[in-house]
């Protein structure tokens, strides 16, 4: 089976910026999306389409792609953005839908 | 706005069924396609199933396939998830989405309910 593959944690201080990678071969073909979640609450969609960001969501929150590999990068990090945040794709023929395991964000 | 209210969670035995409901305002539900999403208490995301907008096309994760149907019903605003043959591993939040509709054959989730928790126990 398919597989979206991110680093189970990142710390960041205040004002860095943070980055979080999600690799997997279909990346390469297809769209990669960004979700955060925080504790007890619904996922909230933040990047789409490797690189769009929705309506209401903060400018400091931007995404890339390069190849089997999409970036979420948070440019000063605010004690808010404490969450975890999960990629998702789909495989090649974009029927089946992929989480990554999730990245845990602390802010330090 | 949009809004998605799931239901019918609960503590089922193993082997058992359970029928969940996703209602929807706030947009033209019969023109989105709509997926299901579970979380496992303290694990990620995991897909479950999407259905078309017009309910001609349902595809699912390996995971429950041939047990789960999603459905819908465009005339109540509704999507269904029908749960058979339950086990353990189905222990989840169950989460309906509305698709992005970002791209052509592309899915996303873009906007979330709150979520309903299953619980399959003896």
């Amino acid at each position: 089976s398919y597989e979206l593959t991110q680093p189970p944690s990142v710390s960041v201080s205040p004002g860095q910026t943070a980055r979080i990678t999600c690799s997997g071969d279909a990346l390469a073909k297809k769209y990669g999306f960004w979700y955060q979640q925080k504790p007890g609450q619904a996922p909230v969609m933040v990047i789409f389409k490797d690189t769009e960001r929705p309506s209401g969501i903060p400018e400091r929150f931007s995404g890339s792609s390069s190849g089997t590999t999409v970036t979420l990068t948070i440019s000063g990090v605010q004690a808010e953005d404490e969450a975890d945040y999960y990629c998702h794709s789909s495989d090649n023929s974009g029927t089946y839908q992929v989480f990554g395991g999730g990245t845990k964000l602390t802010v330090l | 706005q949009v809004q998605l209210v799931e239901s019918g969670g609960g503590v089922v035995q193993p082997g058992r069924s359970l029928r969940l409901s996703c209602a929807a305002s706030g947009f033209t539900f019969s023109t989105y396609g709509m997926h299901w999403v579970r979380q496992a208490p303290g694990k990620g995301l995991e897909w479950v199933a999407i259905i078309w907008f017009d309910g001609s096309n349902q595809y699912y994760a390996d995971s429950v396939k041939g047990r789960f149907t999603i459905s819908r019903d465009n005339s109540k605003n509704t999507l269904y998830l029908q749960m058979n043959s339950l086990t353990a591993d189905d222990t989840a939040v169950y989460y309906c989405a509305k698709d992005g509709k970002v791209a052509p054959e592309t899915y996303s989730f873009g906007n979330w309910g709150q979520g309903t928790l299953v619980t399959v126990s003896s």
